[in-house]
């Protein structure tokens, strides 16, 4: 098992970029998380797929903001266009039944926008 | 609107020492509870979970208890150790997601 997979590790972009985060969930895994950590605000949960299907995506701060999961092994957030504001480190998730179980995190992306 | 808190916000003791992290939520209707341990630059490594029907929860030196009534979870660590040192964060499952608390940043000294 290798675990939650996300890349790149860190990215470092200007203003006004998109940005592409990329997450392997856990195979047999059927929810998959993304959620944004900041040291003011905590983790927050941005949006969450449940059979590859987005159930939620409440937190999901603007339109800049999209995420898809076009299959069970893999997902995507992408922001266009990034702004400063946006630097944060964003977290991938996978559980095998949403919160009723317990989450696997991948290491993080830190993103910062310059 | 679901809310998870924990005090204190950092907290440094000796090694050896018995200690307590508290969290509070204010969602009554939950269903289980949620610890994980965060080491710098790293993810969240999952420690335990209650589920809304018990207790506690045990795994080696790491307790972690449920109060509902009061809307209160602790995780007692047992003779810390300096490789405790971490941030602990604590989840509130009300249905299918979790909401997280800010976590309290653990320090244990040699």
């Amino acid at each position: 098992d290798a675990g939650v997979i996300q890349s790149p590790r860190h990215e470092v972009t200007e203003m006004g970029q998109e940005v592409t985060l990329r997450c392997k969930p856990i195979s047999g895994h059927n929810s998959l998380f993304w959620y944004r950590q900041t040291m003011m605000r905590g983790l927050e949960l941005l949006i969450y797929f449940n059979n590859n299907v987005p159930i939620d995506d409440s937190g999901m701060p603007e339109d800049r903001f999209s995420a898809k999961m076009p299959n069970a092994s893999f997902s995507t957030l992408k922001i266009q266009p990034s702004e400063p504001r946006d630097s944060a480190v964003y977290f991938c998730a996978s559980s095998p039944t949403g919160g009723y179980s317990p989450l696997h995190f991948g290491n993080g992306t830190r993103l910062t926008v310059t | 609107k679901q809310e998870v808190t924990q005090i204190p916000a950092a907290l440094s003791v000796p090694e050896g020492e018995n200690l307590v992290l508290n969290c509070s939520f204010t969602d009554s209707a939950i269903y289980n509870l949620q610890w994980f341990r965060q080491d710098p630059g790293k993810g969240l490594t999952s420690l335990l979970l209650i589920q809304s029907s018990q207790r506690e929860q045990t795994s080696g030196r790491l307790n972690a208890s449920l109060d509902k009534s009061s809307g209160r979870s602790t995780l007692y660590i047992a003779a810390s150790q300096p490789g405790d040192s971490a941030t602990y964060l604590c989840a509130q499952g009300g249905s299918e997601k979790l909401v997280f608390g800010k976590g309290t940043k653990l320090t244990v000294n040699p």
